[in-house]
């Protein structure tokens, strides 16, 4: 089983400031078959990236992603009060697909 | 639009069993692998179980195995769940998730609202 260790568990940043959030996996996620997904308290999640590095429609160019292997990175490059919520990364790579734990975005 | 609903949660006694159901809508349901993902009270997402679109290939995770099982009926475009033996452990949200496209590897880009079940005597 991959697993994946995302990491701040919390960030706390203010509107306009660059957050960078990483997701770290056990052993090597081939194809880049990485996703970043976004939770609100109360809803379900929502794909924000795929591939590593794919924004999903509708998703603004605020938000990229990184990285190949083991190493990931979701950048959200100038913050806005509506990305508070919790991101975590997922891979789909290797039954069975794993999640990391999230790190919560808290806007100052 | 896509369009996924869950149902059946509720309250259920320890060694209980429950059936949830996902209704979905808005794409050719018989085209696309579906996946149940739950996510316990203050958790993380865990991903539970998979089934392609002809019922051939259905995964499970190790915390699952042996007490739930995953089906489809694709006329109904219908996804089941049928959950034994549950323990306090499997008290959470269930969602139903469609992948984003109908290949094999793909992230999950489609979620209903979610379905509560809470484990509890």
């Amino acid at each position: 089983e991959i697993v994946l260790t995302q990491s701040p568990g919390t960030l706390s940043l203010s509107p306009g400031e660059r957050a960078t959030l990483s997701c770290r996996a056990s052993q090597s996620v081939s194809g880049s078959y990485l996703a970043w997904y976004r939770q609100k308290p109360g809803q379900a999640p929502g794909l924000l990236i795929y591939g590593a590095s794919n924004r999903a429609p509708g998703i603004p160019d605020r938000f990229s992603g990184s990285g190949s292997g083991t190493d990931f990175t979701l950048t959200i490059s100038r913050l806005e009060p509506e990305d508070s919520a919790v991101y975590s990364c997922q891979q789909y790579d290797t039954s069975p697909w794993t999640f990391g734990q999230g790190t919560k975005v808290e806007i100052k | 639009e896509v369009q996924l609903v869950e149902s059946g949660g509720g309250l259920i006694q320890p060694g209980g069993s429950l059936r949830l159901s996902c209704a979905a809508s808005g794409f050719t349901f018989s085209t696309y692998g579906i996946n149940w993902v739950r996510q316990a009270p203050g958790k993380g997402l865990e991903w539970i179980s998979y089934i392609d679109s002809s019922s051939t290939t259905i995964y499970y995770a190790d915390s699952v195995k042996g007490r739930f099982t995953i089906s489809r009926d694709n006329a109904k475009k219908s996804l089941f769940l049928q959950m034994n033996s549950l323990g306090a452990d499997d008290t959470a949200v269930y969602y139903c998730s469609r992948g984003y496209s109908g290949s094999y590897h793909t992230p999950f880009g489609y979620w209903g609202q979610g379905t509560l079940v809470t484990v509890s005597s």
